[in-house]
């Protein structure tokens, strides 16, 4: 089974510029979690959507917007890039949302670079 | 602002060592625990999780984590570690909050272990 599949891979962007993350969840997942990860930290909460609808927000500004598709996949965007937006964007799946059987599944990331 | 701490930043064993990592929150009402581990090259995964119930989980590869309510903590622990535990750890908390569903992750514990 393919896992979480994240594009692009690796991305360099100018300060200034607008980008579009994309992120593939495993067959069969409904939520999609964003998250991102500066180098020598944990990866910060964006935003959970789960069955299309925005179920948490992290403490990002509002130049940070996603949405997920009907077919469950998602895109972040990130408005009028800031050099610190430099990071590792990582999505996360899971098959359901709440509960014990809650278990997310991560991708490789998509490594963003503003010049 | 809720948090999550991760007392320990560089761990290094020596094979077949006790492990224990530390993990203290800051988030009065009910949470979701997570401890996640980054092996070199791959993605993050799941090494266990606590709900409700026995407050000792057991994960895979041996770890296990113990939730004491009273201390705000979510220890690892493992009673041998071997050379292939050699990674990143990362102690996560899932909490509700006015903003929907949150995700708070500590900032790691890089373990080496030493053949």
């Amino acid at each position: 089974d393919a896992g979480v599949t994240q594009s692009p891979t690796h991305l360099i962007k100018t300060r200034g510029q607008h980008v579009t993350l994309r992120c593939s969840p495993i067959s069969g997942h409904k939520s999609v979690s964003w998250y991102q990860q500066v180098l020598g930290q944990g990866p910060q909460f964006i935003f959970q959507y789960y069955e299309k609808e925005e179920r948490g927000r992290g403490n990002f500004p509002d130049r940070f917007s996603a949405r997920q598709f009907p077919n469950y996949s998602s895109e972040l965007n990130v408005n009028a890039l800031l050099l610190g937006d430099s990071a590792l964007y990582l999505c996360a799946s899971s098959l359901s949302w709440p509960g014990p059987s809650y278990e997310q599944y991560f991708g490789p990331g998509t490594r963003l670079t503003v010049t | 602002a809720q948090s999550v701490s991760q007392h320990n930043h560089h761990v290094i064993l020596s094979e077949a060592a006790s492990l224990e990592l530390g993990c203290n929150y800051s988030y009065g009402g009910t949470v979701n625990l997570f401890w996640y581990v980054q092996y070199p090259g791959q993605h993050l995964q799941l090494l266990l999780k606590y709900f409700s119930g026995d407050p000792l989980v057991k994960g895979i590869k041996g770890f296990e984590a113990e939730f004491i309510k009273s201390k705000f903590s979510f220890n690892l622990r493992k009673p041998s570690v071997q050379w292939s535990d050699t990674a990143e750890y990362f102690c996560a908390v899932n909490a509700r909050a006015t903003t929907g569903n949150q995700f708070y992750f500590g900032t790691g514990t890089s373990l080496t272990v030493i053949p």
